[in-house]
């Protein structure tokens, strides 16, 4: 089975800070995606990777950038956190072309700041 | 703009009872569409996927979905649902705007079984 692993379920983090979310895929796949999920609100897009050291911005992506540099490997990146990024993050991996196998997601980390 | 709709918060049912949870959307092109669910502190699993074909789409855990172009539905279904099956429900649409074929999700429907 694919997997894709968020190194941490659950982070406290204090405002200003920069925070750090790792999300690794063992299947060789060339899109990465991160989402923010909220009550209410859904899943949304905050970046997108479709290759090492590509990328492109989401539906949100103020606040965040993202880095790519080995193909297993999508990290998103909380410049200067807020108490407003507080919120789910979901990591999901999957490979180019046919659409035949959705997504792949990650358990999902936390993250509350403070 | 690609979008899903679930229109309800929240669906509750009686274990045994079949259910459905509601999904409508709007896409320019031919839709592809998916459902996922999520249990607790878990991430999104993939159930079923509409990409051409039959309508009536059978997936994981004894779930299908029916697709209505003419009322641009994509419903999911259980004949006879379980307590193991209360979790949120997200549907899910491709956006074939890009290149790069993103799902745009909606805002999740939590469903709850009772004994």
């Amino acid at each position: 089975d694919v997997k894709v692993t968020q190194s941490s379920r659950y982070l406290v983090k204090r405002t200003g800070e920069k925070v750090f979310l790792e999300c690794v895929q063992d299947m060789d796949h060339e899109n990465m995606f991160w989402y923010r999920q909220d009550p209410g609100l859904g899943l949304r897009l905050i970046y997108f990777s479709y290759d090492v050291k590509m990328k492109e911005k989401g539906d949100i992506p103020e606040g965040y950038s993202v880095s790519r540099e080995k193909k297993e490997r999508f990290s998103l990146i909380l410049e200067s956190a807020s108490t407003n990024q507080t919120s789910m993050y979901l990591c999901a991996s999957r490979p180019q072309g046919s659409f035949n196998y959705g997504y792949t997601f990650g358990s999902g980390t936390r993250l509350t700041v403070v | 703009a690609q979008s899903v709709a679930q229109p309800e918060d929240q669906v509750n049912v009686a274990e045994g009872n079949p259910l459905t949870v509601k999904c409508t959307y709007s896409v320019s092109g031919n839709p592809y569409l998916f459902w996922y669910v999520q249990y607790p502190n878990r991430g999104l699993q993939f159930l079923l996927k509409y990409i051409t074909g039959d309508n009536l789409v059978k997936g994981s855990y004894g779930f299908e979905a029916e697709f209505n172009k003419s009322q641009t539905s994509f419903h999911l279904k259980k004949p006879s649902a379980l307590v193991s099956d209360s979790a949120l429900y997200f549907c899910a649409v491709r956006d074939p705007t890009t290149g790069f074929q993103k799902l745009v999700f909606g805002t999740g429907t939590r469903l709850l079984v009772s004994p």
